[in-house]
């Protein structure tokens, strides 16, 4: 079962702009990531932030974590087209040892 | 180390045959995961290995699917029998262990199975 879920599902933005997506989640958490995968590829690890973190940066990325609302939202600034891909929050639940990942935003930049 | 290598990348096989497909993570990554994501999905978790032990295996690993590790390096993936609901994009990770800061995974490319 996956455990987080991105909203939105699609997302289409003009080059420039900035990109937000969301990330919710069930269970208590010791950490949330986020991946991006670009089409028939592998994912690429972008972010981790820790339960006890509420936002983090890291280049264009902005990362903020809510854990009372059991939420995730990663902002892209200044977006590029090659930023276009699918974005999947991965967390892992309490003491497990794998992350599970949501069902993902496709994102596309166009230029 | 140019990261996580899946071989092959790309399987076409025929229902009811055998597959393997084989894993090296970076080297100095403890951790091994396999993953096997579906079109328009999310990663779905398969099964860990830290060092050669497997500690943890998903409900979704059938009996006809088992898995490698020997002497903690490379790991192999082996589908039996397989069968068309089997063709997905497999997917290998590496991480350092949980107790040195919750490091993210490095991904593979994956190998993507068809079934026939």
């Amino acid at each position: 079962s996956q455990q987080g879920e991105e909203d939105p599902q699609a997302l289409s933005i003009q080059e420039g702009e900035n990109a937000t997506m969301n990330c919710s989640y069930k269970t208590s958490i010791n950490n949330l990531q986020w991946y991006r995968q670009n089409s028939g590829r592998g994912l690429v690890h972008l972010i981790l932030i820790r339960s006890n973190e509420r936002e983090k940066h890291s280049g264009r990325l902005r990362v903020t974590l809510d854990t009372s609302k059991k939420s995730s939202s990663l902002l892209i600034t200044a977006s590029r087209a090659a930023d276009t891909a699918s974005y999947f929050c991965a967390t892992d639940a309490g003491a497990g040892n794998q992350f599970y990942f949501g069902t993902g935003t496709s994102l596309t930049v166009i230029p | 180390d140019t990261g996580v290598s899946q071989n092959p990348r790309h399987k076409i096989t025929k229902r009811g045959q055998n597959v393997t497909f084989r894993c090296d993570p970076i080297s100095e990554h403890n951790r091994l995961y396999w993953y096997r994501q579906t079109l328009g999905q999310g990663p779905e978790f398969l099964t860990y290995f830290q060092n050669e032990a497997q500690l943890e295996k998903s409900r979704l690993l059938s009996d006809r699917f088992s898995a490698e590790r020997p002497k903690g390096s490379f790991s192999t993936l082996e589908i039996q029998r397989t069968e068309q609901g089997d063709s997905a994009m497999y997917l290998c990770a590496s991480s350092l262990s949980r107790g040195q800061g919750g490091y993210g995974y490095t991904f593979g490319s994956g190998t993507r199975l068809t079934v026939v």
